[in-house]
């Protein structure tokens, strides 16, 4: 039973559009949650977090939004570019000792020129 | 530069072969972990390690052992590899608290 869902494969978005990725999760106990960006031969990098306590985070382009009562958060990218494409995962860790990362399946996204 | 490193990138091997993937950081980490990729499910976490000689199962742990005996390396080893784990491996590290996990570039395994 995966308790982080990516529910959409891929997406594709212009560039200069708005690319938003969803991720739900079923762990009340999760409190940490992360956005990890993939390219193809390269280790995930890091590249968004947000704690429980807010609802809202932002760094340059990138706005990851935390919906507690859903268990939904979700990643916006704008404005888009090429250089975006790549699979992302969503990530998120529980307050427990392991604090281990559970992640989704991953979304691939294809910014068009 | 601060990274995560593994070795080898590639590897194929035979079903009972013994292998050890290595990982190194350079960032004085003590927490370090290994996670499987796999096509649907994303990264799911092997073992962990919150220290020097503290390791832990994860999700995954069957068919792996890991040690962790300087602070720096943790490596992975399948003592009897099988198919089933044929992946793409990834090594990762982390500061105390809530920091984000640092990757190494992964390790495509194929048992065959």
């Amino acid at each position: 039973d995966q308790q982080v869902k990516q529910n959409s494969p891929s997406l594709s978005v212009q560039e200069g559009r708005i690319s938003i990725l969803n991720c739900d999760y079923t762990n009340s106990m999760f409190d940490y949650f992360l956005w990890y960006k993939k390219y193809p031969a390269e280790g995930p990098t890091f590249l968004i977090s947000i704690s429980s306590i807010k609802d809202k985070n932002e760094d340059g382009r990138f706005t990851v939004f935390l919906n507690k009562s859903a268990k939904h958060l979700s990643l916006h990218i704008v404005p888009s570019q090429p250089g975006d494409s790549a699979v992302y995962f969503c990530a998120a860790s529980a307050r427990t000792g392991r604090r281990a990362l559970t992640f989704g399946s991953g979304t691939r996204l294809q910014v068009q020129p | 530069e601060a990274q995560v490193t593994q070795n080898p990138r590639y590897l194929i091997t035979v079903t009972g072969k013994k292998l050890t993937v290595t990982c190194s950081q350079n960032m004085n980490h003590e927490y370090m972990s290994w996670y499987r990729q796999d096509p649907g499910l994303g990264l799911r976490q092997i073992y962990y390690s919150m220290n020097v000689e503290v390791t832990d199962k994860g999700d995954v742990p069957e068919g792996y052992k890991v040690s962790r005996k300087e602070k720096r390396n943790f490596p992975l080893i399948l003592e009897s590899p099988s198919p089933n784990q044929t992946s793409l491996y990834f090594c990762a590290s982390r500061d105390r608290g809530y920091s984000p996990l640092h990757f190494g570039n992964g390790t495509r395994l194929t048992v065959t």
